[in-house]
């Protein structure tokens, strides 16, 4: 079975400055997505950024980036220019690309992230 | 368009008692899923719709939980004789499986709270 580990209960940043945050993962599948989702206090789920396993280059959207080291297992995320706004529960997904299997998101526990002025 | 959107917000419950709690997806998104978040736990699968398969109740974890999908669009999940570790948030999202583009989109969310 497929595990997501974020090493990283609590993390902070300055304003500005920026910040990585960790995700290992666990699977003998090849063909796989991974997500970082952001879950503010308001509770809603926020997709952050997307990655295909097949796909070499690593995804980026506007501040955020991630590295992605697939021999190792790994799914960073990186935030540049860390803003106010960016503070949030971040949570680390996999899902299995396997026929039949049901789509399902398996998750990591969460990373809080604070940002300070 | 409008997003996922989940009610009650919050519901306090006693325990014993049974609660339903409603999920309607994005317009035209054509698979649903619940998950629970509890305190120190992570997200957990609970239950996946898709069209009119079958539903994939894997995650469910005990008979006292249930959901349903009326017309492949409005889902409720009910929860029988409530114990106090049902208490969680209790999250929908649903994707339109559209090729690579089958992002989850999440609603908001029912905090439920068995006292």
């Amino acid at each position: 079975a497929q595990t997501v580990t974020q090493s990283q209960p609590e993390m902070s940043v300055q304003e500005a400055e920026t910040v990585t945050l960790s995700c290992t993962y666990d699977t003998s599948e090849s063909d796989y997505y991974l997500f970082w989702y952001k879950q503010p206090p308001s509770r809603q789920m926020i997709l952050v950024i997307r990655q295909e396993a097949y796909k070499q280059q690593n995804a980026t959207e506007n501040r955020f980036s991630v590295n992605f080291q697939k021999a190792a297992k790994s799914f960073s995320l990186k935030i540049s220019d860390s803003q106010l706004g960016d503070a949030a529960m971040y949570f680390c997904a996999y899902r299995s690309l396997r026929a039949g299997n049901n789509r399902k998101l398996i998750w990591g526990l969460g990373t809080s992230l604070a940002v300070n002025p | 368009g409008a997003g996922v959107s989940q009610s009650p917000s919050n519901k306090v419950t006693e325990k014993g008692k049974d609660v339903e709690l409603r999920c309607d997806p994005i317009s035209g998104h054509t698979a649903l899923y619940w998950y629970r978040q509890s305190l120190g736990q992570g997200l957990e699968f609970l239950i996946y719709f898709q069209g009119n398969s079958a539903p994939d109740k894997s995650g469910l974890p005990s008979d006292r939980f249930s959901a349903e999908r009326t017309g492949g669009s409005v889902s409720t999940l009910t929860i029988q004789r409530t114990q106090q570790e049902d208490s969680a948030v209790y999250l929908c999202a649903s994707s339109s499986l559209s090729g690579a583009t089958d992002t989850q989109y999440f609603g908001p969310g029912t905090r439920l709270t068995v006292l």
